[in-house]
């Protein structure tokens, strides 16, 4: 259980275009969903709190109107990253937070990932 | 502010046990996870713990925490090869994660 899906897992495309990447839960409902950034050999970077039904809260130095992120149902949550540039390469992770269950903490459970690479 | 330190690089042979350590500055963090990451893979889940415990074991995994030291470390029993990736501690900040920098274990055969 607790399994977390990304798609594309991973995606090329030019400078100045758009790209649009799913985070979700596939067997539980996800009130709260966070997209993070990871550069090679380094840590998870938080960039986003995801909320089902309301505006995302980011993290300091985030840009929201690059990262644009909507979580439209209990499953699903998308960040779009507009007009990529070479400098958002990197890998992009989601986890969705599966809420108390049997005096189990909320924990996050991570998706695969998806390697964003921009020409 | 908070802030997750662990050391980079680890390397055992197969069937020693492995130690990574970790610290953590923030003293109200409830839970304490450690993750794992395979190359180019999302993070696994492998074990987390209250903080008011301070041990706890799971087949070849212990955790161990030492809440006035801030320290808290995982040891795995008889490394395999399929152990060898990036091991992330993490502390639990107002249902955020504040992830270490990771460990890499190497297991050499």
């Amino acid at each position: 259980g607790a399994v977390v899906s990304q798609h594309p897992s991973w995606v090329i495309c030019k400078s100045g275009t758009s790209v649009k990447i799913e985070c979700r839960s596939l067997d539980f409902q996800a009130t709260t969903m966070f997209w993070y950034r990871q550069f090679p050999k380094q840590s998870l970077m938080l960039m986003a709190t995801s909320n089902e039904g309301s505006k995302a809260t980011y993290e300091q130095g985030v840009e929201k109107d690059k990262f644009l992120i909507n979580h439209a149902s209990l499953t699903l949550s998308t960040l779009t990253v507009t007009s990529a540039h070479p400098e958002d390469s990197s890998f992009y992770i989601c986890s969705a937070m599966l809420g108390w269950t049997d005096s189990v903490p909320n924990t996050q459970y991570f998706g695969p990932g998806t390697r964003l690479t921009v020409l | 502010g908070e802030d997750v330190e662990q050391s980079l690089f680890l390397s055992v042979r197969e069937g020693d046990s492995s130690v990574i350590n970790c610290t953590y500055t923030d003293s109200s963090s409830t839970y304490l996870y450690w993750y794992k990451q395979e190359p180019g893979a999302g993070l696994q889940l492998l074990t987390y713990i209250f903080s008011n415990m301070d041990m706890k074991q799971d087949q070849r995994l212990t955790v161990l925490l030492n809440k006035k030291d801030k320290h808290l470390s995982l040891r795995i029993a008889d490394t395999q090869t399929g152990d060898s990736a990036i091991y992330f501690c993490a502390e639990e900040e107002g249902g955020k994660l504040i992830f270490g920098q990771g460990t890499e274990l190497s297991v050499k055969p």
